[in-house]
């Protein structure tokens, strides 16, 4: 069965320091990767996404993120956290030929000054 | 902000009752898809329309069902409502060019909880 694993539940990071995000999926072929930000109280916005190509993404609010085939990650980077970065973070895939997303099961970033 | 608006924010309701949770999407945006997200089950995908149509099913159950209205705005309706579907109901909707190729833009959730 397709799957997501977001193997850290939650992050703790000082302000300015890097940030690296894992993420996993198993699935038989490469699907469509995602990474979504979720802030307290608020619905889900896309950082970035990897449909095909250059397998390094940029993203929106400094955000990249690798695609590695080989070791079927997404992990999601950042050099230099700002303290609005705190969030839980999803990744996600769609499956080829669904639209549906299948997401992880999250990480919750937090950003110390 | 989004542009996919959902209504209302929170609904407070009693076991065995019946709720509706509304939907509308992005301007242009043919496909709405619904998404329940809660504390044992994280977020998981309920269904998607596609203008007008049923497209795909996930984990929904029985007691839930959903549409999708000529004007393209979605209900989710949860009947027999048990405290286990307490949760955050998220509406998403996308590109009407090609749905698959497009990002999912979310609403900001119906808060239910079951009492």
């Amino acid at each position: 069965a397709q799957s997501v694993t977001q193997p850290d539940i939650h992050i703790t990071v000082s302000e300015g320091a890097s940030l690296e995000l894992r993420c996993n999926y198993s699935y038989g072929a490469t699907p469509y990767l995602f990474w979504y930000v979720q802030s307290p109280g608020q619905g889900l916005q896309l950082l970035l996404k990897y449909f095909s190509g250059d397998t390094l993404v940029q993203g929106i609010k400094g955000f990249e993120a690798e695609f590695k085939r080989s070791q079927s990650s997404f992990n999601l980077r950042k050099p230099s956290v700002h303290w609005s970065d705190a969030a839980e973070y999803f990744c996600a895939v769609a499956p080829y030929n669904t639209d549906k997303l299948i997401f992880g099961t999250g990480t919750r970033l937090q950003v110390f000054p | 902000d989004s542009g996919v608006t959902q209504t209302p924010k929170h609904l407070i309701t009693a076991t065995g009752q019946r709720v509706t949770l509304r939907c509308s999407p992005r301007s242009g945006d043919l496909s709405v898809y619904w998404y329940q997200q809660s504390l044992d089950q994280g977020l998981q995908f309920l269904i998607q329309y596609y203008n007008g149509e049923e497209r795909a099913k996930g984990n929904i159950l029985e007691r839930f069902s959903a549409q999708q209205f000529p004007d393209l705005h979605s209900e989710l309706n949860l009947s027999s409502l048990e405290l286990g579907d307490s949760a955050l109901y998220f509406c998403a909707s996308s590109a009407p060019r090609d749905s698959r190729l497009g990002e999912q833009y979310f609403g900001p959730g119906t808060r239910l909880t079951v009492t």
